[in-house]
């Protein structure tokens, strides 16, 4: 079956600490985002590749890094200077051109 | 002001009761989307659309280009419709704005 998948479903970090979100899709898609999902808030663009090799920043990109290295593959990292990082975070994907995009199931995020 | 607006915030309804959850926004667009998102937290996409009216089973979404407004509707209301339904406009990117959500509970 063609998906999205993130993993790990919880992550805890401590303080200082950086950690790597990850999502995979083997829909063969060419752009894939990164969204935060806060209590009472729409979600938020945190960072989006439209193709292998290359990525933009989002409306809020400061304290997380990415890469993309394979098509299937895009990697998210809270780095330490994220001050704020507990939230739900969300992968998606799409062929391109505003076309539908695909949802992973979504990884929550909570500081010790 | 958000860029887009959705009402009601929070909506209750009895089995089999008629549900429309509307959206209001104030940028120029290329496209319209309706995601549902359950109590897990997955986001599943109802409907991409640009103009006039989409079905699919029991939902329904419209939108009026002119008046920045669209409206989901659901027929039939079930219990299992309850979830959070999700606006995000899409503008000259390839980036959507999303509206904050309604959180919709059907009561058998």
């Amino acid at each position: 079956d063609g998906g999205i998948t993130q993993s790990p479903k919880y992550l805890f970090r401590k303080e200082g600490q950086n950690v790597t979100l990850s999502c995979e899709q083997n829909l063969n898609h060419d752009a894939m985002y990164w969204y935060r999902q806060d209590p009472g808030q729409g979600l938020r663009l945190i960072y989006y590749s439209q193709i292998v090799n290359d990525f933009q920043k989002g409306d809020i990109a400061e304290g997380y890094s990415v890469s993309r290295e394979k098509k299937e593959s895009f990697p998210l990292t809270v780095t330490s200077a994220q001050k704020n990082p507990t939230a739900f975070y969300l992968c998606a994907s799409t062929t391109g051109g505003g076309e539908t995009q695909y949802f992973g199931p979504g990884t929550r995020l909570l500081v010790l | 002001k958000n860029e887009v607006e959705q009402s009601p915030q929070n909506l209750t309804a009895q089995e089999g009761e008629f549900i429309t959850i509307n959206c209001s926004y104030s940028v120029g667009i290329s496209a319209l989307h309706w995601l549902q998102q359950h109590p897990g937290g997955g986001i599943v996409s109802l409907f991409m659309l640009s103009s006039g009216k989409k079905k699919h089973g029991r939902l329904i979404a419209t939108i009026n280009i002119q008046e920045k407004h669209s409206s989901l509707h659901i027929t039939a209301s079930h219990p299992r419709d309850s979830a959070v339904y999700i606006c995000a406009v899409k503008i000259w990117t390839d980036k959507l704005i999303f509206g904050t959500g309604t959180r919709l509970q059907v009561f058998p």
